[in-house]
């Protein structure tokens, strides 16, 4: 089975711009959350998407955005961006099933973001 | 806001030793987890523990939550360099799928 997919790896950007980041999921997984991570503050969940609805998030700011598709497949938009935002952007795939916590999550190997 | 403190936050040991990191919580965990992360990857799920005072092995790495469930610790025998890595703790303390992290811990293992 193949693993969770992430593209572009690497990206260069400048403040002000916007990006748009994209996670495939492993097949059959329906639940994708995104995370950012910095030296600075470590790992941070950014939202959760699961039958193409946001089913949590967390305390980023609303240039801060995400969607996913009927496939699964998920993006992730920051607009506005600024030199804070340079960052490993993570997402994970899992099952999904409603309610459940604790659930195994398997992590893509992120997109590594610079804001020049 | 729960927060998680992992110590020590940087480790470099020998090929060949022990070693004990830490993870304590603010409030007690739902579901702890511990993952190691390598250069240009993300985390790895390691291990999932539920129950206080729960012990669980994984070939060299023995894992245990505290009685209360806000702390655990994870130690390593006879470390080898492929040990090397950033080792986090979480919690997820949500329905769904929402994950806090820990700062982790840098380990470094020369051979």
């Amino acid at each position: 089975k193949a693993g969770v997919t992430q593209t572009p790896r690497y990206l260069i950007k400048t403040r002000g711009q916007q990006v748009t980041l994209s996670c495939s999921p492993i097949s059959g997984h329906r639940s994708v959350s995104w995370y950012q991570q910095t030296p600075g503050q470590g790992l941070q969940f950014l939202f959760e998407y699961f039958s193409e609805t946001q089913r949590n998030k967390g305390n980023f700011p609303g240039r801060f955005s995400g969607r996913q598709f009927s496939n699964s497949r998920s993006e992730m938009n920051v607009s506005t961006l600024e030199l804070g935002d340079s960052a490993l952007y993570l997402c994970a795939s899992s099952p999904g099933l409603a309610g459940d916590s604790g659930e195994t999550q398997y992590f893509g190997p992120g997109t590594r973001l610079l804001v020049l | 806001t729960q927060l998680l403190e992992q110590s020590p936050q940087f480790l470099s040991i020998q090929e060949g030793e022990n070693l004990t990191v830490y993870c304590n919580s603010s409030s007690v965990f739902s579901s702890l987890q511990w993952y190691r992360q390598e250069p240009g990857e993300g985390p790895v799920l390691l291990v999932t523990v539920v129950t206080g005072g729960e012990v669980k092995k994984l070939k060299r790495l023995t894992f245990q939550f505290g009685d209360a469930r806000k702390d655990s610790s994870l130690h390593i025998t006879a470390a080898q360099p492929g040990d090397t890595g950033l080792y986090l703790c979480a919690d997820n303390n949500n329905a769904g799928n929402m994950l806090t992290f820990g700062g982790g811990t840098r380990l470094m293992v020369k051979p």
